[in-house]
């Protein structure tokens, strides 16, 4: 079955490490996403890429990276310069035509602790 | 720049009620439009999209939107809710004048009460 698929679910990560999350998709979408939700503040946009080893900044990208060495895969490393990395995170990847729709990931909950 | 509006973080309605979820959109040009349903700790799923093929759209689970472009508004309603139905929904934009970047609502979460 095609989909989006991220791990893992659940993270707990320590003041001071960097951690990375995996997003891998087979739907052989061109453009793929990282949102981070909080409560009461709707999905916000980190990074975006349309195409391979390109991506862009998005309305949160401080304190994380990304690389997109592969059309399928497009993990999200929180650093520890971000800091309040607890969250839940979203992958999502989509065509690049305006009136397609994204589709998404079933999340990570990141913990530091 | 586009944006999208969801008046309303909290709904709740009795079962086997009216649903209605209110977005509505900024945009120098037509957008598309989406509206997706997210459950506790899942990502979130795709209900209708609008592309322009006809102003009235129906989506999965009996959900359905109309495009009202002199209200800039895309709508997301129901006639019979279910408890199932509880859930966060939110409405989303994207459009080729921003580089085809989804933007979405901060989302509506509806409660339906026995």
């Amino acid at each position: 079955d095609g989909g989006i698929t991220q791990s893992p679910k659940y993270l707990f990560r320590k003041e001071g490490q960097n951690v990375t999350l995996s997003c891998e998709q087979n739907l052989n979408h061109d453009a793929m996403y990282w949102y981070r939700q909080d409560p009461g503040q709707g999905l916000r946009l980190i990074y975006y890429s349309q195409i391979v080893n390109d991506f862009q900044k998005g309305d949160i990208a401080e304190g994380y990276s990304v690389s997109r060495e592969k059309k399928e895969s497009f993990p999200l490393t929180v650093t520890s310069a971000q800091k309040n990395p607890t969250a839940f995170y979203l992958c999502a990847s989509s065509l690049t035509g305006p009136n397609t729709e994204a589709f998404f990931g079933q999340g990570t909950r990141l913990t530091v602790v | 720049a586009q944006s999208v509006t969801q008046l309303g973080s909290h709904v709740s309605v009795s079962e086997g009620a009216l649903v209605l979820l209110r977005c509505n959109y900024s945009s120098s040009v037509p957008p598309y439009l989406f509206w997706y349903v997210q459950y506790p700790n899942q990502g979130l799923q795709l209900l209708l999209k609008y592309t322009s093929a006809a102003t009235l759209v129906k989506g999965i689970n009996g959900f359905e939107a109309e495009f009202k472009k002199s209200e800039t508004s895309f709508h997301l309603t129901k006639p019979s809710a279910h408890m199932s139905d509880a859930a966060e929904y939110f409405c989303a934009v994207r459009s080729p004048n921003t580089g085809n970047q989804f933007y979405f609502g901060t989302g509506t979460s509806l409660t339906v009460i026995p």
